[in-house]
């Protein structure tokens, strides 16, 4: 069945170390997203790519990297410049240009500052 | 710009009780509009959607919601609450072409035994 893979689902992390996180999608879907979810606060957008070899800002770059070398795949780096980086992380994809189709997500990365 | 309002962080009813989550609208083309479902420590799961066509739109899990238009409303419903329905729950909208969707901040629902 096609779906969207995060690895792994639990990740800790030391003080100024970056850690990567992995979603990989079978979809076939142009675009995918990062999101990052804190407890009151919804889904906060980190990043997100309409293509290969591109990707935007959302609304919460800081301290974040991403590339977009495979239609396929979409990792994230949580950088050491990320203070705050305990949360829960969500991948998500979807068909451009197709407004009705919404969003399939991962079942997401809890990350752990220890 | 399209936004999405969810009324009320948290909901808290009894089991076999009715759910009713509000979920209210702002689009300046007619939206496409999504209810989505988060379990502890999972991801989201889509529970329906209205794109087209009749306004009262039937899920999984036997929720249901209703696009009113006028009320730029979008709420969801249930008519008796078990123990399983107790998650966060999502309301989200996109508009035409525009594939990003916008959510709203979510509403936590409690069944109390």
């Amino acid at each position: 069945d096609g779906g969207i893979t995060q690895s792994p689902k639990y990740l800790f992390r030391k003080e100024g170390q970056n850690v990567t996180l992995s979603c990989e999608q079978n979809l076939n879907h142009d675009a995918m997203y990062w999101y990052r979810q804190d407890p009151g606060q919804g889904l906060r957008l980190i990043y997100y790519s309409q293509i290969v070899n591109d990707f935007q800002k959302g609304d919460i770059a800081e301290g974040y990297s991403v590339s977009r070398e495979k239609k396929e795949s979409f990792p994230l780096t949580v950088t050491s410049a990320q203070k705050n980086p305990t949360a829960f992380y969500l991948c998500a994809s979807s068909i451009l240009f197709r407004g009705g189709y919404g969003y399939t997500f991962g079942s997401g990365t809890r990350l752990t500052v220890v | 710009a399209q936004s999405v309002t969810q009324l009320g962080s948290h909901v808290s009813v009894s089991e076999g009780a009715l759910v009713l989550l509000r979920c209210n609208y702002s689009s300046s083309v007619p939206p496409y509009l999504f209810w989505y479902v988060q379990y502890p420590n999972q991801g989201l799961q889509l529970l329906l959607k209205y794109t087209t066509g009749a306004t009262l739109v039937k899920g999984i899990n036997g929720f249901e919601a209703e696009f009113k238009k006028s009320e730029t409303s979008f709420h969801l419903t249930k008519p008796s609450a078990h123990m399983s329905d107790a998650a966060e729950y999502f309301c989200a909208v996109n508009e035409g072409s525009n594939y990003k969707l916008t959510f709203g901040k979510g509403t936590l629902l409690t069944v109390n035994p």
